[in-house]
C-alpha cells in the first residue's frame, strides 16, 4: 500500500463548478498536509498547507483534513479555466526530516 | 529575487552516456531534493541532501548519484543513462525555518530523453 494515494483523474468540469480533490494516507502520525499546484511544463508550487485536522480557507480554495479517516481534500469553488492544472497532495511526517511524500497528482481541466 | 534554477531545460542523450543535470538555488537553503516525475507515478524522490557533504538515497536512487560541495548546488548524475530514465526531473529546496514549515520550492524542471 502506498503511503499516499490520489486519484490521478483526469477530471474535467465546466467553469463555475465546485471541484473536490482528495487523497488518503496510511500513517496516522503524519501532521503537515499540503496541496501543490503544477501548471503544464512548470514546477509545482505550494497552494495551501494545514497542520493537523480542520479546515483552512484561502479565497476560492479550502483545504480540509480528517485525521480520523486519514483523508485530505481540496475544494475549489467557482472554478475558473485558470485553475486547470495538476494538483498534488503532499504530506510531511512527524519527524523533522524535511521530506515530503507526494500523491500521484490529479489533472484538472476547467472548460469555459 | 532568490530562485532555484535547473539546466539544461531539455536534454537528449544516448543509452550508456553519463549525464549531469544542474540545480542551483540562491535561498541559502540547507535541504535540497531531486525528484523524477512520470505519468502514473507522481513525484518520486531520487536523492536528497541536508547540507554540504551530506547526501541520502531516496526511493528510486539506482543509477543516479549526487554530490554537495556547497550550499547552492546539487548536481544529479546519471552514471550510464538508460531508456527507463527518460523522465522530467525536478530539483527542490527547503529550509524548516523559512516559508510554510516544510514547504519545498521547485525548479522549472529538466526534460530528459534517453534514446
Amino acid at each position: 500500500q502506498k503511503e499516499v494515494e490520489q486519484d490521478p483523474g483526469p477530471l474535467s468540469v465546466p467553469e463555475g463548478a465546485i471541484v473536490s480533490l482528495n487523497c488518503t494516507y496510511s500513517n496516522s502520525a503524519f501532521q503537515y498536509f499540503m496541496w501543490y499546484r503544477q501548471y503544464s511544463r512548470k514546477g509545482p508550487e505550494l497552494l495551501m498547507y494545514t497542520y493537523s485536522s480542520g479546515n483552512k480557507e484561502d479565497g476560492r480554495f479550502t483545504a480540509q483534513v480528517d485525521k480520523s479517516s486519514k483523508y485530505i481534500s481540496l475544494f475549489i469553488r467557482d472554478s475558473q479555466p485558470s485553475d486547470s492544472a495538476t494538483y498534488l497532495c503532499a504530506i510531511h511526517g512527524s519527524s523533522n526530516t524535511g521530506k515530503l511524500i507526494f500523491g500521484q497528482g490529479t489533472t484538472l481541466q476547467v472548460k469555459p | 529575487d532568490a530562485e532555484i534554477t535547473q539546466s539544461p531545460r531539455h536534454k537528449i542523450t544516448e543509452t550508456g552516456r553519463q549525464v549531469t543535470l544542474a540545480c542551483h538555488q540562491t535561498w541559502n537553503h540547507n535541504n535540497m531534493f531531486w525528484y523524477r516525475q512520470d505519468l502514473g507515478h507522481g513525484l518520486r524522490l531520487i536523492h536528497y541532501s541536508y547540507g554540504v557533504h551530506d547526501t541520502n538515497k531516496g526511493e528510486v536512487s539506482d543509477g543516479y548519484s549526487v554530490s554537495r560541495s556547497n550550499t547552492e548546488d546539487l548536481p544529479l548524475t546519471l552514471e550510464s543513462a538508460a531508456s527507463s530514465q527518460t523522465s522530467v526531473y525536478f530539483c527542490a529546496s527547503s529550509d524548516p525555518g523559512r516559508g510554510a514549515g516544510n514547504e519545498q520550492f521547485f525548479g522549472p524542471g529538466t526534460r530528459l530523453t534517453v534514446l
